[in-house]
């Protein structure tokens, strides 16, 4: 199986840079989604194809993904990004996977 | 606007069964894969099982084999999660998700639009 792995939580000064890490083994070689879920929602896909933004969502959110870890980037991060997030990927073994999630604080 | 909403979660017992439904609207339903993601409580997001555009093709999670059934019919723009042998470790919100390709997988784009779940507690 293949599996992802994230920290559990990202503290970032409101207004400053959040990045949020998505290891996995040779992760640079596949498709990384981000996933933005609050409290009592369903979740919201913010990044998708490592680097493509939906329609809606700000500039603010971006992504990287290279070797064995992918990045999320919450630039000038405000309150109401405060939220669980999670990668995703595509396995041809195992499907669809989740990485555990990392909850990002604002403070 | 593109809509799906899940029903048929409650109340079960365990090794009792269930029926989830999501009811999808807004798009060309059999053009898109489908997939269930659970979230157990306080807990992460799990993919259980996804379905391709014509029904042709089905995917599970390996906590899902041989318990879980998906299906769908395009006739009804309806997405289906037989759940058999539940156990307490199913209790979760169940979602219904959108992909952006007709096969399981196949776009690499994950899941562009979510319904806002449906609640499975598995409970004696």
């Amino acid at each position: 199986s293949y599996d992802l792995t994230q920290p559990l939580s990202v503290s970032v000064a409101l207004g400053q840079t959040a990045t949020i890490t998505c290891g996995g083994s040779n992760i640079g070689n596949k498709n990384v989604q981000w996933y933005q879920q609050k409290p009592g929602q369903a979740p919201v896909l913010v990044i998708y194809r490592d680097t493509n933004r939906p329609s809606g969502i700000p500039e603010r959110f971006s992504g990287s993904n290279s070797g064995n870890t992918a990045t999320l980037t919450i630039g000038r991060a405000q309150a109401g990004d405060e939220a669980d997030y999670y990668c995703q990927v595509w396995d041809s073994s195992t499907a669809w996977v989740f990485g555990g999630g990392t909850k990002l604080t604002v403070l | 606007e593109v809509q799906v909403l899940e029903s048929g979660g409650g109340l079960v017992q365990p090794g009792g069964s269930l029926r989830l439904s999501c009811a999808a609207s807004g798009f060309t339903f059999s053009s898109y894969a489908m997939s269930w993601v659970r979230q157990a409580p306080r807990k992460g997001l799990e993919w259980v099982s996804g379905i391709s555009g014509s029904g042709g093709r089905t995917h599970y999670a390996d906590s899902a084999k041989g318990r879980f059934t998906v299906s769908r019919d395009n006739s009804k723009n309806t997405l289906y999660l037989q759940m058999n042998s539940l156990r307490a470790e199913d209790t979760a919100v169940y979602y219904c998700a959108k992909e952006e390709g007709s096969l399981v997988g196949s776009a690499e784009t994950g899941f562009d639009y979510w319904g806002q779940g449906t609640l499975v507690t598995v409970s004696s």
